[in-house]
């Protein structure tokens, strides 16, 4: 079993829906979780970070982590063409290596207008 | 402006050809790391230096060296050894928290 499981897509979002991206994990230990968005051909960037139950919201995106079910996940609301790229889900276990990050396959969103 | 310079952008070697990758930060960070990438995967972790003149070998380190003598750089050396040396190399950075900061990466391919 992979460390961190994602679908790979691709995820077909009409512009100006939901995309839902989901990512599980499992370590149960796991501490900190993290959705990077990469550009084809470009190096990732961080876009979300969570750490305890819930959801977290930043502006179009919302992170929802679930520990218990070993489940975190990424809505984008009101999708746009600029959006179409490829998220990673990355898990990190132990507080003392914060960058040894565990890096999920990649889903990758195309939004159609 | 700060941020992480990976060199060069494009890399061509012929196979049995050692070739280093260079990474060198202007953020201050500690925590330095190289991944590689694969079509179609994640990143994967090939060593990783917390403090200078320190590092730790990642989940993929065979056929990889590294050094840390300075904070500013971390430099990667693809060796021989790599059995399948082509693919995407990213240098990353890290100041605490988890968030990494990624360079614009280097393409190897060997032939």
């Amino acid at each position: 079993q992979k460390e961190v499981e994602q679908n790979s897509g691709p995820l077909s979002v009409p512009e100006g829906a939901i995309a839902s991206l989901n990512c599980t994990y499992s370590d149960r230990v796991s501490q900190s979780f993290f959705w990077y968005r990469q550009y084809s051909g470009k190096s990732p960037e961080l876009i979300m970070s969570i750490y305890s139950n819930g959801d977290k919201e930043d502006g179009r995106f919302t992170a929802q982590l679930n520990k218990a079910s070993q489940y975190v996940s990424l809505l984008i609301r009101d999708s746009q063409p600029s959006d179409s790229a490829t998220y990673l889900c990355a898990v990190n276990i132990r507080r003392d290596s914060w960058g040894k990050l565990q890096f999920g396959a990649g889903t990758q969103v195309v939004v159609t207008p | 402006d700060g941020g992480i310079t990976q060199s060069p952008k494009y890399l061509f070697r012929k196979e049995g050809q050692n070739v280093t990758l260079s990474c060198e930060q202007n953020l201050n960070h500690d925590a330095m790391y190289w991944y590689r990438q694969d079509p179609g995967q994640g990143l994967r972790l090939i060593y990783y230096s917390q403090i200078v003149n320190d590092f730790q070998k990642g989940d993929i380190a065979e056929g990889y060296s590294v050094s840390r003598e300075k904070k500013e750089s971390f430099p990667l050396t693809v060796t021989s050894a790599q059995k399948n040396p082509t693919a995407f190399y990213l240098c990353a950075s890290s100041g605490g928290l988890g968030t990494l900061h990624f360079g614009n990466g280097t393409r190897l391919t060997v032939t």
